[in-house]
């Protein structure tokens, strides 16, 4: 079966510290991968895709991603976290009529 | 113009109210979505439009009734909804459905209440 897994619900930094939201995907082909950013009352923004090539994505607003298909993860991440980067980010799986999201995680950025 | 575009952002009405939720694009896309979410969950797919015709209906009740009237609009229909409908409606475009390269526009959503 198809899924996603986003193992933390929420997660606390310290501005300017370094952040890893974690993705693990089930899929039966070359997955298409996503993440995508959601402030609250807001729709969803995509931050960076993977289909092929290059396995280190970059994304907008200092993101990245790194796709590791041995251990079937897409895992996000920023050096230096803004407080304007707390939201929601959800990783999705899949092609855009049938997007598989993950249930997301919640970031909180401390001053 | 990268935007999709959503009226009303909010939206309170009652069981028995008929309502209308409201998405255009100018991107030039001719796929359009309508997801449901709820408070701390994923969007869930409800309805696809490809080229202005249903492509996709995941199951949804009849109390939801999309409309395509051209490839740069998308409406609900909202008819004797149920408390349990209260959610977040976004609406998204893409360029089609077909490649996998495609990614999604979202809009920032009608946040619906229902009485």
């Amino acid at each position: 079966a198809q899924s996603v897994t986003q193992p933390d619900i929420h997660i606390t930094v310290s501005e300017g510290a370094s952040l890893e939201l974690r993705c693990n995907y089930s899929y039966g082909a070359t997955p298409y991968l996503f993440w995508y950013v959601q402030s609250p009352g807001q729709g969803l923004q995509l931050l960076l895709k993977y289909f092929s090539g290059d396995t280190l994505v970059q994304g907008i607003k200092g993101f990245e991603a790194e796709f590791k298909r041995s251990q079937s993860s897409f895992n996000l991440r920023k050096p230096s976290v803004h407080w304007s980067d707390a939201a929601e980010y959800f990783c999705a799986v899949g092609a855009p009529g049938k997007l598989i999201f993950g249930q997301g995680t919640e970031l909180s950025v401390k001053p | 113009d990268t935007e999709v575009t959503q009226t009303p952002k909010h939206l309170v009405m009652g069981m028995t109210n008929k309502k209308s939720l409201k998405c255009e694009q100018h991107m030039g896309h001719r796929a359009m979505y309508w997801y449901k979410q709820k408070a701390k969950k994923p969007p869930e797919l409800m309805f696809v439009y490809s080229y202005e015709k249903l492509s996709i209906n995941e199951s949804v009740p009849s109390r939801f009734s999309p409309e395509c009237p051209n490839s740069s609009l998308l409406n609900l229909h909202l008819h004797a909804l149920q408390p349990e409908d209260s959610a977040l409606y976004l609406c998204a475009s893409s360029q089609g459905t077909v490649g996998l390269d495609e990614k999604l526009f979202f809009g920032s959503g009608t946040q619906l209440s229902v009485l």
